[in-house]
């Protein structure tokens, strides 16, 4: 079974740059699946960051397509997250999930990013 | 950016009741709609895909219908387990849209 977790630091300077990661285990990252990160800001609703397909192909939600990158490598298995210019609106709960017939199946944990 | 309003915000419910959540989107999603159920401090957890497709493993009691811009979700019996927050989420086009969540209640 596919496990995904999210690693990365809990605290993150404003204007600063946001850097996460997924580590995908138990299955290909190479799989016929998109793979994304959506966030919660603390006690409000989920939102929709963007997503990444093994060949390196993205889509980004327009809101934040000016400071997101999100890549892939391979060979680890993993999936990133990159955030710049962040502010105190950034802070969240960042999720990675595994998309699958266009619902996200499988989600790591979240890890909270706090921007100070 | 397709808005996605779910109804109502917040539900008190008993254990053993029938609950039903809407949700609407402000154009048509055909039946690109996901559901989601998220308890505290937790990873949301996919209930319905495709807008009535039972994910594996998910009990019976849960089931999803509707087709273009109304959707809904219907608890058949309620149990201890389901009390929680459940959010819509559409899938037809980018960027992936969520709706505000429906927050389920003991009463």
């Amino acid at each position: 079974q596919v496990q995904l977790q999210e690693s990365g630091p809990g605290l993150v300077k404003s204007s600063g740059t946001l850097s996460l990661t997924c580590v995908v285990s138990g299955g290909s990252i190479s799989s016929s699946n998109w793979w994304s990160w959506v966030r919660q800001p603390p006690g409000k609703g989920l939102e929709w960051i963007g997503e990444i397909y093994h060949s390196g192909d993205t889509n980004y939600t327009p809101s934040l397509k000016s400071r997101v990158t999100i890549s892939v490598d391979k060979s680890k298995n993993v999936f990133s997250l990159k955030l710049t210019s962040v502010t105190a609106a950034d802070t969240a709960m960042y999720f990675c999930a595994r998309v699958w017939a266009r619902g996200m199946d499988e989600w790591g944990q979240g890890t909270l990013v706090t921007v100070s | 950016d397709i808005q996605m309003t779910q109804s109502p915000s917040s539900v008190s419910a008993s254990v053993g009741d029938r609950v039903t959540i809407t949700c609407r989107a402000s154009q048509d999603v055909s039946t690109w709609l996901a559901w989601y159920q998220q308890k505290t401090g937790k990873a949301p957890k996919l209930l319905i895909y495709a807008a009535s497709s039972l994910q594996s493993g998910v009990p019976s009691r849960f089931s999803g219908s509707g087709s273009g811009t109304d959707f809904t979700l219907t608890i058949s019996s309620l149990q201890p387990e389901d009390f929680a927050t459940y959010y819509c989420q559409q899938a037809n086009r980018y960027p992936y849209t969520f709706g505000q969540g429906t927050k389920l209640e003991i009463k």
